[in-house]
């Protein structure tokens, strides 16, 4: 079984601060580890994956997390926080394959303030 | 194209009823979850389908949970003798045929179930 625990249940910046939002997982067997975000009333959308290859994967829109097996860590990361990141990320893990049910962790909800 | 659809997007129900929550997967996608988000939690897994069999019903809480999918495309959870603990926002998501080591799920708005 997998397990997912997200440190911080809310998270306040300001505009243009970095941001780190922390992610730690436990599991027995090989993982993928997702990061979703939920902006206000809309549904659950994927914003970043790690499968395999490289531990620092990259959204569009200038987030990254890096995978590290040995912390057991897939920390979110974004150098410069907009107004529009204000939304509620969900980090998440499953199996490693094709298909398989996702476990999510409790969620953080980051606010930016002007 | 269309996304996940849930419907209803909101449903009110007094405790002991029964209640039907229907998921209009991506047209095509072969596989479909159910999760439920309880307030101030992430979203737990209730039950998976490939196809028109349950691949995985580990998520389901007890036997007044049951969900199908008759024709592997629309899918419906029906919840019996609802009590007020099952109150939570149903999400559905749906994944594509196999297409690679990965296959995103795509989710839904949810239903938002509340218990009286």
């Amino acid at each position: 079984a997998q397990s997912v625990t997200q440190l911080d249940s809310q998270v306040p910046v300001f505009e243009e601060a970095p941001v780190e939002l922390r992610c730690n997982y436990s599991s027995s067997v090989s993982v993928y580890l997702f990061w979703y975000v939920q902006y206000p009333n809309q549904g659950l959308q994927l914003l970043l994956k790690y499968l395999s290859g490289s531990t620092l994967v990259e959204s569009i829109n200038g987030f990254e997390a890096e995978f590290n097996k040995s912390q057991t860590s897939f920390h979110l990361r974004k150098p410069s926080v907009h107004i529009s990141d204000t939304a509620e990320y969900f980090c998440a893990v499953s199996r490693g394959t094709s298909y398989g049910k996702l476990t999510f962790g409790q969620g953080t909800i980051l606010t930016v303030h002007p | 194209g269309a996304g996940v659809s849930q419907t209803p997007s909101n449903k009110v129900t007094e405790k002991g009823k029964y209640v039907e929550l229907r998921c209009d997967p991506i047209s095509g996608h072969t596989a479909l979850y159910w999760y439920r988000q309880s307030l101030g939690q992430g979203p737990e897994f209730l039950i998976y389908f490939q196809g028109t069999g349950a691949a995985d019903d580990s998520g389901l809480p007890n036997d007044r949970f049951f969900a199908v999918r008759p024709e592997g495309s629309v899918s419906t959870l029906k919840i019996q003798r609802t009590e007020r603990g099952d109150s939570a926002v149903y999400l559905c998501a749906s994944s594509p045929r196999w297409s690679g080591s990965y296959n995103e799920q795509f989710f839904g708005p949810g239903t938002r179930l509340t218990v009286l």
